[in-house]
């Protein structure tokens, strides 16, 4: 079984530009987190849908952040402009829709805003 | 409101030495805890978890913790640590609103 898959691993950009980051969850994971992991800091949760429903979004600075996950099963995250706050890592992870249950996370994009 | 604390940020220990890193939290109804690791420029990995029934789980690695309601702790120990335990360890709490809430991480470095 496909672990859940982020692209890219790394991005470097100069502050203003924007950016995009894409996840693939695990096959049968209606579920899907992005999270985002600043230095020396956990994973922070930015936002959540289960199928294409974001139904948590309220860490999401909507300002300049925006997510969409069309169809219920990819999803992509954008930031336009990046500010060099957003510097940090950026996790994606998906898990099955029912009950409490384990979060398999990406291996993560780490941007770098300069 | 549910949150995690995890007190110590680094801990270094000696290889074959045992370790405890810490972690509470507070939370007004039912807990589900967790332990997820992180190596090095890598993802974040389950490492165990308590959802019901014994209080202590295990890991396929030796790792283990123990659900102390009482004092509202999920500390995760191992009685022998390897230089391959080196990363990066989060204590994490499923919240009633589905989602996990993690702690600040605690880095374990493991020296021959």
């Amino acid at each position: 079984e496909a672990g859940v898959v982020q692209s890219p691993r790394y991005k470097i950009i100069e502050k203003k530009q924007p950016v995009a980051f894409w996840c693939n969850p695990i096959s049968g994971h209606n579920t899907l987190y992005w999270y985002r992991q600043n230095l020396g800091q956990g994973p922070e949760l930015l936002i959540r849908y289960e199928n294409e429903e974001a139904v948590d979004d309220s860490q999401l600075p909507k300002d300049r952040f925006s997510a969409e996950r069309l169809k219920g099963v990819d999803s992509t995250l954008k930031i336009q402009p990046a500010e060099l706050g957003d510097s940090a890592v950026y996790l994606c992870a998906s898990s099955r829709p029912t009950g409490i249950t384990e979060a398999f996370f990406g291996q993560g994009t780490r941007l770098t805003v300069v | 409101a549910q949150s995690v604390t995890q007190l110590d940020s680094q801990v270094p220990v000696f290889e074959e030495a045992p370790v405890e890193l810490r972690c509470n939290y507070s939370s007004s109804v039912s807990v589900y805890l967790f332990w997820y690791v992180q190596y090095p420029n890598q993802g974040l990995q389950l490492l165990l978890k308590y959802l019901s029934g014994s209080t202590l789980v295990e890991s396929i690695n030796g790792f283990e913790a123990e659900f102390n309601k009482s004092q509202t702790s999920f500390h995760l120990r191992k009685p022998s640590v390897h230089i391959s335990d080196t990363a990066e360890y989060f204590c994490a709490v499923w919240m009633d609103t589905d989602k996990l809430i993690f702690g600040t991480g605690t880095r374990l470095q493991v020296f021959p």
